[in-house]
């Protein structure tokens, strides 16, 4: 299957620093990427899907200005948690699909556990 | 939008049982339906898909069957394995929509 790296995979940051999270398609080229936050013990929850070449859409509730997204090329989205704050603590994901298998199957990175103090 | 419900939220079963979770989506228009199994800390792999146009599937151990009518997919487990242990997640793409719409999960436990 398609594989998606995602860097790094945990990462502890001090309240009010900035995080950047790299998602990155290693076998396909990725017009579209989508983050999700998982808190523990709960479901995949789609924080906003990344266009490569044009702005990200957010989900409702999602602020565009504290999650920075940017997907400057075909395999490469990038999310940056500014001004971390300990309630931004929390596994994040993100996720590709691959043209070349319909375009339908949704393939993950391997996750980022964020930790806020 | 899409609403997807998944049950039971966790469930428990000697090795060597079977294990049955179930979905039920809103969008009598949801045409995809994958399930994912996720470790701890891991990300989430998918483990077996269906298409509105097909009823059931079987993969070795893994079936998923699809009753659109009702509205409602769900996940067989034959012949559990301590390995089997994991969460999973059942998700729905109704048409046109890029992403994909998760049930809150089901944390499987397979007793040895």
């Amino acid at each position: 299957g398609a594989v998606v790296s995602q860097h790094p995979s945990w990462v502890i940051c001090k309240s009010g620093t900035s995080v950047k999270i790299e998602c990155r398609s290693l076998d396909f080229q990725a017009t579209t990427m989508f983050w999700y936050r998982q808190f523990p013990k709960q479901s995949l929850m789609l924080m906003a899907t990344s266009n490569e070449g044009s702005k990200a859409t957010y989900e409702q509730g999602v602020e565009k200005d504290k999650f920075l997204i940017n997907h400057a090329s075909l395999t490469l989205s990038t999310l940056t948690v500014t001004s971390a704050h300990p309630e931004d603590s929390s596994f994040y994901i993100c996720s590709a699909k691959d043209p070349g298998q319909g375009n339908e199957k949704l393939f993950f990175g391997s996750g980022t556990q964020l930790s806020v103090l | 939008g899409e609403n997807v419900e998944q049950h039971p939220s966790t469930l428990s079963v000697q090795e060597g049982d079977s294990a049955v979770i179930k979905c039920t989506y809103s969008d009598s228009a949801s045409n995809y339906f994958p399930w994912y199994k996720q470790e701890l800390g891991k990300r989430p792999q998918l483990i077996i898909d269906i298409r509105s146009n097909v009823g059931e599937k079987k993969d070795q151990r893994i079936a998923v069957t699809l009753n659109k009518t009702a509205k409602h997919f769900s996940l067989h487990i034959t012949e559990t394995q301590p390995e089997d242990s994991a969460v999973y997640f059942c998700a729905s793409t109704p048409p046109g929509a890029n992403n994909l719409f998760f049930g809150t999960g089901t944390r499987l436990t397979v007793i040895p």
